[in-house]
């Protein structure tokens, strides 16, 4: 069975500081996806990034950037210089071949001014 | 073009009544999913409709009733639902040129808050 696993519940955070998002994912299949979607208040789920199991490179763009790592099964989010408008609820996703996705339980992230 | 649109945005509805959820895109991709949110929590998927073909029901109560008109169109038709049917409902869409593929990234419309009381 496939498991993601978001341990941060709720994280608050000054703007301007820089905040890391952890996400553990299991699987015993070699080929598979994730992703990471933004839920701001207003409810709909924005899609940010999604990496496949074979390419471990990292990703960045603007001010978000993933480390993907297959060694550890993370696949981890950074903001850099947060702002006001990044707080939502960020969830990590994996997916297999088969279809289905599972999500994590979500990380509340507050960003205050 | 990434939008799914929803509609309602607000529904609030006694138990006896029926109503429907409908879900549109127009980006060409054959495969649509209903997902339920409840508060604080994950999206739990509900359907998915594959080329207008229903492929997974999730042990869905009989009183969602789905249904997919054409390629763009999705409904969720509602009936005698309970007060902890009470959630937001989420459409998605994905390019679905093959439903295994994981690939496929899925685009969630802005979702419908439902209110049964």
């Amino acid at each position: 069975a496939q498991k993601v696993t978001q341990a941060q519940t709720e994280i608050s955070v000054v703007e301007k500081e820089d905040v890391t998002l952890d996400c553990v994912y299991e699987t015993r299949d070699t080929t598979y996806y994730l992703f990471w979607y933004k839920q701001p208040p207003s409810g709909e789920l924005v899609f940010l990034i999604r990496r496949n199991s074979f390419d471990e490179q990292n990703e960045i763009s603007g001010r978000y950037s993933w480390n993907f790592q297959k060694s550890t099964s993370s696949f981890n989010f950074t903001i850099t210089a947060s702002q006001v408008v990044d707080s939502a609820v960020y969830f990590c996703a994996l997916r297999l071949n088969a279809g289905k996705s599972t999500f994590g339980d979500g990380t509340t992230l507050t960003v205050k001014p | 073009d990434t939008e799914v649109t929803q509609t309602p945005k607000h529904l609030v509805m006694g138990m006896t009544n029926k109503k429907s959820l409908k879900c549109e895109q127009h980006m060409g991709h054959r495969a649509m999913y209903w997902y339920k949110q409840k508060a604080k929590k994950p999206p739990e998927l509900m359907f998915v409709y594959s080329y207008e073909k229903l492929s997974i029901n999730e042990s869905v109560p009989s009183r969602f009733s789905p249904e997919c008109p054409n390629s763009s169109l999705l409904n969720l038709h509602l009936h005698a639902l309970q007060p902890e049917d009470s959630a937001l409902y989420l459409c998605a869409s994905s390019q679905g040129a093959r439903l295994a593929g994981g690939t496929d990234t899925q685009y969630f419309g802005p979702g419908t808050r439902l209110t049964v009381l």
